[in-house]
């Protein structure tokens, strides 16, 4: 498996600007996340789907975010209109039934580098 | 609510040092702790992990011990090399989220 793939790995816009992140779960995870890094806030969970329905999205900072999952594989987070407040990393997570029984393992993708100039 | 503390950094050591990393807790219940490495441009990965109280935790030479009645769960390393250089972060999980601690840069002089 190619494990949590997202796109792109750097996006740089203009304030104002719509910005949509994208995320490939690891095939037959049932849970997907989405996390905001900065250096002042650390690692903060945005949003998580469970079988692609939203179950929480209480961490999402404002109407500007949202986020969707169309299918099993495929999530995106889309900033509308996109400030420079929201310049981070964004990663993506997936999580599910891996190596045993009792172990429900937990991978990240590499993140996308987001910049709002 | 639940949360993680960790020591706080940067860190900085020589090569064939002994690390400790700080991190405690708090949750209801007895959650599964973790410690997760974040390497230069790159995504977490998991260290180590345990599971239930006085669970040693191991990987590449890394440990860290769940301590019930202290709450804790430090990372330790006998002898860091220059390729420990990291952001390492201690986390717990209230299924089926993980709740992360601040994160600890280390970085190892060679």
């Amino acid at each position: 498996d190619a494990g949590v793939i997202q796109s792109p790995r750097h996006e740089v816009t203009e304030m104002g600007q719509e910005v949509t992140l994208r995320c490939k779960p690891i095939s037959g995870h049932d849970y997907l996340f989405w996390y905001r890094q900065t250096m002042m806030r650390g690692l903060e969970l945005l949003i998580y789907f469970n079988n692609n329905v939203p179950i929480d999205d209480s961490g999402m900072p404002e109407d500007r975010f949202s986020a969707k999952m169309p299918n099993a594989s495929f999530s995106t987070l889309k900033i509308q209109p996109s400030e420079p407040r929201d310049s981070a990393v964004y990663f993506c997570a997936s999580s599910g039934w891996t190596g045993g029984p009792k172990f429900y393992g937990y991978t990240f993708g590499s993140g996308t580098r987001l910049t709002v100039v | 609510g639940d949360s993680v503390t960790q020591m706080e950094g940067p860190v900085t050591l020589s090569e064939e040092a002994f690390l400790t990393i700080n991190c405690t807790y708090t949750a209801t219940g007895y959650p599964s702790l973790f410690w997760y490495v974040q390497y230069p441009g790159e995504g977490l990965q998991l260290l180590l992990k345990a599971t239930k109280a006085d669970d040693k935790g191991s990987n590449k030479g890394f440990e860290a011990t769940y301590r019930k009645e202290t709450t804790s769960f430090h990372l330790e390393k006998g002898s860091v090399q220059v390729s420990d250089s990291a952001v390492y972060f201690c986390a717990l999980k209230i299924p089926p989220k993980l709740v992360f601690g601040q994160g600890t840069r280390l970085t190892i002089n060679p």
